[in-house]
């Protein structure tokens, strides 16, 4: 049984260029969150995603960034025009549903390099 | 706002004492669970602790929680040079973590 699978492991854009993060959760699982990390930081929330649908996107900056989980195929970080700010490690967890006992099951992330 | 609050930042000890780091939350609970990071890594989850239970065990780990001043506390007895790594706890009912406390266990 497959974890989370993140791609790519590493990605390094210019500025100005789009960036598109990868994430499949665990099989069964159709909770998708997203984090951002910076050098000796906490993880800080997104955005909580079911299938198909946004349930919270309050972590979210406003623009260029945007997310997505499609009924096929892996959940989407996207953000456009990507400045050096956006540096960070993103990672993916997913959960099979929201009770209160469920654990998140993490991904190794993605680390985003902004030349 | 981030909720869970760890505290201390960071935390040094020798292999073999015990390390204890505290956890404060703002909002009501369902539970409240601990993970762990290791450098560069995504978190793996250490043990969940419900709202109406006061004290939970797994291995070496000893969790305890007091609702009445919204906090908990993750023991690690025995420390090894393995247990280097961050800790952070999260509130079921919203999933924002911390900032995490940085143990660092010297052999």
């Amino acid at each position: 049984n497959a974890g989370v699978m993140q791609n790519p492991r590493h990605l390094v854009r210019r500025r100005g260029q789009e960036a598109r993060l990868r994430c499949s959760p665990m099989k069964g699982h159709s909770h998708v969150y997203w984090y951002r990390q910076l050098p000796e930081e906490g993880l800080k929330f997104m955005v909580y995603l079911q299938k198909e649908n946004i349930i919270d996107e309050s972590g979210m900056p406003k623009e260029r960034f945007s997310a997505e989980f499609p009924k096929e195929g892996p959940s989407i970080l996207r953000i456009q025009q990507v400045v050096r700010g956006d540096s960070a490690a993103y990672f993916c967890a997913s959960s099979r549903w929201t009770v209160p006992d469920e654990k998140l099951f993490f991904g190794s992330g993605t680390q985003l390099s902004v030349l | 706002s981030q909720q869970g609050e760890e505290d201390p930042q960071a935390l040094s000890i020798q292999e073999g004492e015990n390390a204890t780091m505290n956890c404060s939350y703002k909002t009501s609970i369902n539970n409240l669970q601990w993970y762990r990071q290791n450098s560069g890594r995504g978190l793996v989850h250490l043990i969940l602790i419900r709202s109406n239970e006061r004290e939970k065990h797994s291995g070496r780990l000893r969790v305890t929680l007091d609702t009445s001043k919204k906090s908990s506390s993750l023991l690690i007895t025995a420390s090894r040079a393995a247990d280097t790594a961050s800790y952070f706890c999260v509130n079921n009912n919203d999933m924002r973590f911390g900032a995490g406390t940085r143990l660092t266990v010297k052999p």
